[in-house]
């Protein structure tokens, strides 16, 4: 059964720092990863989505990285706002017939101090 | 397209009570999922279907807990009889096959 989990469970960080938020999971075998944000009582916006034959995705000040034969992928981001403060969520889909729903982490909980 | 949506956006209810859920998924979407997410446990995949037809029902929890695609643009989840532990954020999200996969903003259910 595909684990997916996510370090730190929390990060706290001043305004401007650069971060990086860590995803993996247990089998190697995705047809892709997607990471989302949620904010406080809302459901989920996806931020960038990594096909399995792709090594990275950027937007804006974001940066995905996806590494496969190890299961690891990054979250990249680049001079955090207060705005970014929410909970960031990895999730996988398995490759192969049927496996179609995304498995998740339980997600970083991410606080910029201003 | 207004994305998925979710109806109701909370609901109370008391144990023994039957609860239903619903979604409008994205237009042209094959895919529609519904998972539950709480604290304790995160997001679980509930069941999902694809081309209106229930593909894994795996992480249903309970014979009470049953779900329906009548047509490509709803979908119920039903709870008979409701209890406590079912307390959580419902979810409903659209996608097509190896591209993203689009949430509403969830249903919060309270059980008492």
């Amino acid at each position: 059964k595909q684990e997916v989990t996510q370090i730190p469970a929390a990060l706290s960080v001043p305004e401007g720092e650069n971060l990086v938020l860590n995803c993996s999971f247990t089998d190697s075998a995705i047809y892709n990863l997607q990471w989302f944000r949620q904010d406080p009582g809302k459901g989920l916006t996806s931020l960038l989505l990594i096909q399995s034959s792709q090594r990275e995705q950027t937007s804006g000040r974001l940066n995905a990285s996806l590494d496969k034969s190890s299961g690891r992928s990054t979250l990249y981001i680049a001079a955090s706002q207060p705005g970014d403060s929410a909970t960031y969520l990895c999730a996988v889909i398995l490759s192969g017939g049927g496996a179609d729903g995304l498995t998740f982490g339980k997600g970083t909980h991410l606080i910029i101090q201003p | 397209d207004a994305g998925v949506i979710q109806s109701p956006r909370h609901e109370v209810t008391e144990m023994g009570q039957e609860v239903t859920l619903r979604c409008k998924p994205i237009s042209g979407h094959d895919y529609l999922f519904w998972y539950r997410q709480t604290m304790m446990r995160g997001l679980e995949l509930l069941i999902y279907f694809n081309n209106n037809v229930p593909i894994d029902d795996s992480g249903m929890p309970e014979d009470r807990f049953s779900a329906k695609m009548p047509n490509a643009s709803f979908s119920t989840l039903k709870i008979q009889p409701s209890e406590p532990r079912d307390s959580a954020v419902y979810f409903c999200a659209a996608g097509r096959r190896g591209t993203e996969a689009f949430f509403g903003q969830g249903t919060r259910l309270t059980v008492v």
